[in-house]
């Protein structure tokens, strides 16, 4: 099986700008879950997705949104980018119980200019 | 406070060493996960605990629910070993510890 992939790897954007990053999750995972790592703060779980609705959601502001397709491939919004956004972002999959395992992907590096 | 507590921060050891990192955690969980991250970022799942003990290799995870605590040991410890090793608890999301840093030196 594939794993977790994540597109683009890398990412320059400039402050005010938006983004979008994409997932896809191993075949047959419903769940989709994002996050943002920073030096900073670590690890941080922005939300979760499964079977195209937001289950679960972080202590993120608004601009920060997503969404999952009917094909369980999910994307990740960042309107009007600020400085502190630059982060390596993270998915992960699973088949769908809170229990189960995740699989990561290798990240998306945001860097804001 | 933060929910998810790890010790060491920072771990150097030689090759051949026993590594234990630590986790505790204050809030009440349905899964304990040890991570493995290395350069670069991506990162694997080690273990999923929900009671007792795991072995997987020369890695052993063990969780005491009553104490709130885990630990992930390292038997015969390896300079590929070198990463960053990562608690985190499920409670109806994944909430991280800030990490180990193992450096194992040959």
């Amino acid at each position: 099986k594939a794993g977790v992939t994540q597109t683009p790897r890398y990412l320059i954007k400039t402050r005010g700008q938006q983004v979008t990053l994409s997932c896809s999750p191993i075949s047959g995972h419903r769940s989709v879950s994002w996050y943002q790592q920073t030096p900073g703060q670590g690890l941080q779980f922005l939300f979760e997705y499964f079977s195209e609705t937001q289950r679960n959601k972080g202590n993120f502001p608004g601009r920060f949104s997503g969404r999952q397709f009917s094909n369980s491939r999910s994307e990740m919004n960042v309107s009007t980018l600020e400085l502190g956004d630059s982060a390596l972002y993270l998915c992960a999959s699973r088949g769908g119980g809170l229990t189960d395992t995740q699989y990561f992907g290798p990240g998306t590096r945001l860097t804001v200019l | 406070k933060n929910e998810v507590e790890q010790s060491p921060q920072n771990l150097t050891a030689q090759e051949g060493e026993f590594i234990t990192i630590n986790c505790s955690y204050s809030v009440g969980i349905s899964a304990l996960h040890w991570l493995q991250q290395h350069p670069g970022g991506g990162i694997v799942s080690l273990f999923m605990l929900s009671s007792g003990k795991k072995k997987h290799g020369r890695l052993i995870a063990t969780i005491n629910i009553q104490e709130k605590h885990s630990s992930l040991h390292i038997t015969a410890s390896h300079p590929r070993d070198s990463a960053v090793y990562i608690c985190a608890v499920t409670n109806e999301k994944l909430t991280f510890g800030t990490g180990t840093r193992l450096t194992i030196i040959p």
